[in-house]
């Protein structure tokens, strides 16, 4: 079985542009979760998407903003990048809001912004 | 504000060592604790804790979970190079939402 995956593995951007980033889940998994890692820190919770419906927000601007699709694939976009968005974008899938579920990552997608 | 704090930040021991890493959280709602192992990129799942005082092992790893001091250790026996990696600790309340630590970065020296 294939595990999450996101798309594009690598990414450089100038300042001021937008950016898309994909992430297909687990199979059957219908909880899709974006986190951003900055070098040197734990991951921060950015959006968690269950149904196509946002379930969670983290602290982030509205420059951030994301969606979820019929098959449960998500995308994440980041308009007027900074240089401060550079990070290692993280997408988590996990079964859904029932129990106790652990959530599993993608490889990332590691944005440089110049 | 949710709040996880993970110890040592970084840790280098020899090969053959046991290592403890720490973990402490506060979370509202408080329903599990993870730790996940970073070595390049992706988190790779290690343990999900609900339950105090209940061991988790797999291999060489084990961990526990002290709900009423709201700590977590995560301990490694016998340790090889292959486990150098950064160790996140994460909690988690009612929501999917994972609050994570800074991590420990674990170094084992041949």
């Amino acid at each position: 079985d294939a595990g999450v995956t996101q798309s594009p593995t690598h990414l450089i951007k100038t300042r001021g542009q937008q950016v898309t980033l994909r992430c297909s889940p687990i199979s059957g998994h219908k909880s899709v979760s974006w986190y951003q890692q900055v070098l040197g820190q734990g991951p921060q919770f950015i959006f968690q998407y269950y149904e196509k419906e946002e379930r969670g927000r983290g602290n982030f601007p509205d420059r951030f903003s994301a969606r979820q699709f019929p098959n449960y694939s998500s995308e994440l976009n980041v308009n007027a990048l900074l240089l401060g968005d550079s990070a290692l974008y993280l997408c988590a899938s996990s079964p859904g809001l029932q129990g106790y579920t652990e959530a599993f990552f993608g490889q990332g997608t590691r944005l440089t912004v110049v | 504000e949710d709040k996880v704090v993970q110890s040592p930040l970084s840790l280098v021991v020899h090969e053959g060592d046991t290592v403890t890493l720490n973990c402490s959280y506060e979370v509202t709602n408080f329903r599990s604790l993870l730790w996940y192992k970073q070595e390049k990129k992706a988190p790779t799942f290690l343990f999900m804790l609900t339950s105090s005082g209940i061991e988790k092992k797999s291999g060489r790893l084990s961990s526990i979970l002290d709900k009423k001091e709201l700590f977590s250790i995560l301990n490694i026996t016998a340790t090889q190079t292959g486990d150098s990696a950064v160790y996140l600790c994460a909690a988690q309340g009612l929501t999917e939402k994972l609050t994570f630590g800074t991590g420990t970065r674990l170094t084992i020296i041949p």
